[in-house]
């Protein structure tokens, strides 16, 4: 079984839907990233967690919000999505002991039509 | 504006020669570099790091040569290997916090 799961893993949603990215993960680990990776550009990190009670804002938050329920979960919700939303989503986790070395999860494929 | 950069979106290379992917950052309190591997519809996997202790780490056929002066980094994969095709992200980060920067990623093609 994957350590990191994401679902669902394709998503076409119309402008102005609301929208939400699940990721689980089995690690143990304490912190929690979500990323957006679009041609040309990489990943860009959209918010973060270090624990349970810790959100963190990334480079790209604006028309994101996250929820963080359990250490083992971590949800990415778009409340009014738009086309230029439209590109591959993905969750990562990492703990405190392996620095920045990040696992990834799959990845969910959003169009925004 | 980004801060990791990878300046060539492409390169091909024919398999058992050498592949040399390069890496330019410009934020003088990273630390700690990272590459990833990517293939199609995976997430993206750790491959090899270093510290800015460093210049240099080896990991079997992956070497990642850092230049802190130029602030620049490369990764060899020596001998090139068909299976080695994919989209190689660099990364960067302050051991403070961790979060990485991401360059925009080079697609390596081997070729038979």
């Amino acid at each position: 079984d994957a350590d990191v799961t994401q679902t669902p893993r394709n998503r076409i949603t119309k402008t102005g839907k609301r929208i939400m990215l699940e990721c689980s993960q089995t690690k143990g680990h304490d912190r929690m990233y979500w990323y957006r990776q679009d041609p040309g550009l990489g990943l860009r990190l959209i918010y973060y967690s270090f624990d349970v009670k810790d959100i963190n804002k990334g480079e790209i938050s604006d028309g994101y919000s996250v929820s963080r329920q359990a250490q083992a979960k971590f949800s990415l919700s778009l409340e009014s999505a738009i086309p230029n939303q439209t590109a591959l989503y993905f969750c990562a986790t990492s703990d405190t002991t392996s620095g920045g070395w990040q696992y990834f999860g799959p990845g969910t494929r959003l169009t925004v039509l | 504006d980004q801060q990791v950069k990878q300046n060539s979106p492409s390169l091909s290379v024919q398999e058992g020669r050498i592949s040399i992917l390069n890496c330019d950052y410009t934020n003088s309190m990273f630390d700690y570099f990272l590459w990833y591997k990517k293939y199609p519809a995976e997430g993206p996997t750790f491959l090899i790091s270093i510290s800015s202790i460093k210049d240099k780490n080896e990991d079997g056929r992956f070497t990642v040569f850092l230049n802190k002066s130029a602030k620049h980094l490369s990764l060899h994969i020596v001998p090139s290997q068909p299976g080695d095709s994919a989209v190689y992200f660099c990364a960067a980060s302050r051991s403070n916090d961790y979060k990485l920067s991401f360059g925009a990623g080079t697609t390596v093609t081997v070729r038979a």
